[in-house]
């Protein structure tokens, strides 16, 4: 299957402070991206769908203000939690789309990030 | 819009036995693709199998296999000869066929897996 990365794996941070997480496809262009939250034994509950060259969409509830997405290249895009709080600690997983040959798409999850903001 | 329904919680099972896992969803898309992921502790997702709709025939991959019933829209999965690695969350997950912004993932709200020794 596809690789999906993404960094940093975790991250520590002061209330008040901006962080940013970076999500690559390693061996795929993926035009598409998403980005999840997760709370523990949770499902995971899209955020946005960040798509190169042009603004991301975001979900119902989530502040574009706060959770800053860009998708400068076909291999990367980047989630930035702005101001963060500590009720912005979670799990932050990304992920990429590819099409599949014959028709649909498939999506490839990077390992997430865990945010702690203290 | 979609809805994916996982009303199992938790399960457990005995290694080496065989587990069914349940999953239904709604929709009036006659096109679309169903999968299952799984998310051990470590957290990363894998994809552990997928459907398409248009297809009678029910994916395998290994030891895991899925029960489809289109018309039920009940997408069910097996695992057979169960393994301590196969101890993870599991999510069972709807995707439109479309290529466009729609084709992104709905998932269940998922369930805890524990595979004892």
């Amino acid at each position: 299957g596809a690789v999906v990365s993404q960094h940093p794996s975790r991250v520590i941070c002061k209330s008040g402070t901006s962080v940013k997480i970076e999500c690559r496809s390693l061996d795929f262009q993926a035009t598409t991206m998403f980005w999840y939250r997760q709370f523990p034994k949770q499902s995971l509950m899209l955020m946005a769908t960040s798509n190169e060259g042009s603004k991301a969409t975001y979900e119902q509830g989530v502040e574009k203000d706060k959770f800053l997405i860009n998708h400068a290249s076909l291999t990367l895009s980047t989630l930035t939690v702005t101001s963060a709080h500590p009720e912005d600690s979670s799990f932050y997983i990304c992920s990429a789309r590819r099409p599949i040959a014959g028709g649909g798409n498939e999506q490839f999850f990077g390992p997430g990030t865990r945010l702690t903001v203290l | 819009a979609q809805t994916v329904t996982q009303s199992q919680p938790e399960m457990s099972v005995q290694e080496a036995e065989t587990v069914t896992l349940s999953c239904t969803y709604d929709t009036s898309e006659s096109n679309y693709y169903l999968f299952w992921y799984k998310q051990p502790p470590s957290r990363q997702m894998i994809l552990v199998i997928r459907q398409e709709a248009y297809k009678q025939q029910n994916a395998t991959e290994n030891r895991f296999s899925v029960n489809f019933q289109k018309a039920a829209k009940s997408f069910s999965l097996k695992i057979s000869d169960s393994q301590l690695g196969d101890t993870a969350m599991y999510f069972c997950a709807f995707m439109k066929s479309s290529t466009g912004a729609n084709s992104k993932l709905t998932f269940g709200k998922g369930i805890t897996l524990s595979v004892r020794p």
